[in-house]
């Protein structure tokens, strides 16, 4: 069955600081990436995707990310964090040619301004 | 502007009474969903529907149901059956895959309805 990882359940950083989220996934077939954002009172945005070709993909607000296809990950980075960045962040996996995403349980980010 | 419109924003149901929750797109999307969010647990996929008249149970489709009798309308009924319905409920809807690629389309949220109980 595919399941999907999110290593950090709560980050904190300050401003200007870098961010690094992990993902895993478990699945041995062709796969579809995604990462959402849900600021506080909004619904789910999609940030960025990954579907083929360059595994770093370059996504909303600076945020990129970078699909290592022997690590079953595509972890979420941005060099440089805003206060605005706070946010709760979920990565998805779509196996291709299936109707089912499957969500990590979320990353809880908080900046400090 | 398209997008998904789930109502209420807010739901409280009595104990043993079903509630049902509204979902509807203008995105023109085939593809239909309802998520379950709890803190800590992520979404969780209640149920989904590919076409009209058509669904699939699931991860946790247990003490729901749901109906696709129109492309835009995907509502869901919370049954006295489900024993722990306090949670936020999210719909999604997704373009299917073109017929030059397998790549799903990225799925485009409602604002969620949170369900409390009485």
């Amino acid at each position: 069955a595919q399941s999907v990882s999110q290593h950090n359940h709560h980050v904190i950083l300050s401003e200007a600081a870098s961010l690094e989220l992990g993902c895993n996934y478990s699945y041995g077939g062709t796969v579809n990436l995604f990462w959402y954002v849900q600021y506080p009172g909004q619904h789910l945005q999609l940030l960025l995707k990954y579907f083929s070709g360059d595994p770093l993909v370059k996504g909303i607000k600076g945020f990129e990310a970078e699909f290592i296809k022997s690590k079953f990950s595509f972890n979420l980075r941005k060099p440089s964090v805003q206060w605005s960045d706070t946010a709760e962040y979920f990565c998805a996996v779509n196996a291709v040619g299936t109707y089912k995403y499957i969500f990590g349980t979320g990353t809880r980010l908080k900046v400090l301004a | 502007d398209g997008g998904i419109t789930q109502s209420p924003k807010y739901l409280f149901r009595k104990e043993g009474q079903n509630v049902t929750l509204s979902c509807e797109q203008n995105l023109n999307h085939d593809a239909m969903y309802w998520y379950r969010q709890d803190p800590g647990q992520g979404l969780r996929l209640i149920y989904y529907s590919q076409i009209v008249n058509d669904f699939q149970k699931g991860d946790i489709a247990e003490g729901y149901s749901v109906s696709r009798e129109k492309k835009e309308s995907f509502p869901l009924t919370v049954t006295s059956a489900q024993k722990n319905p306090t949670a936020f409920y999210l719909c999604a809807s997704s373009r299917v895959p073109g017929r030059r690629t397998n790549s799903n389309q990225p799925q485009h949220f409602g604002d969620g309805t949170r369900l409390s109980i009485l």
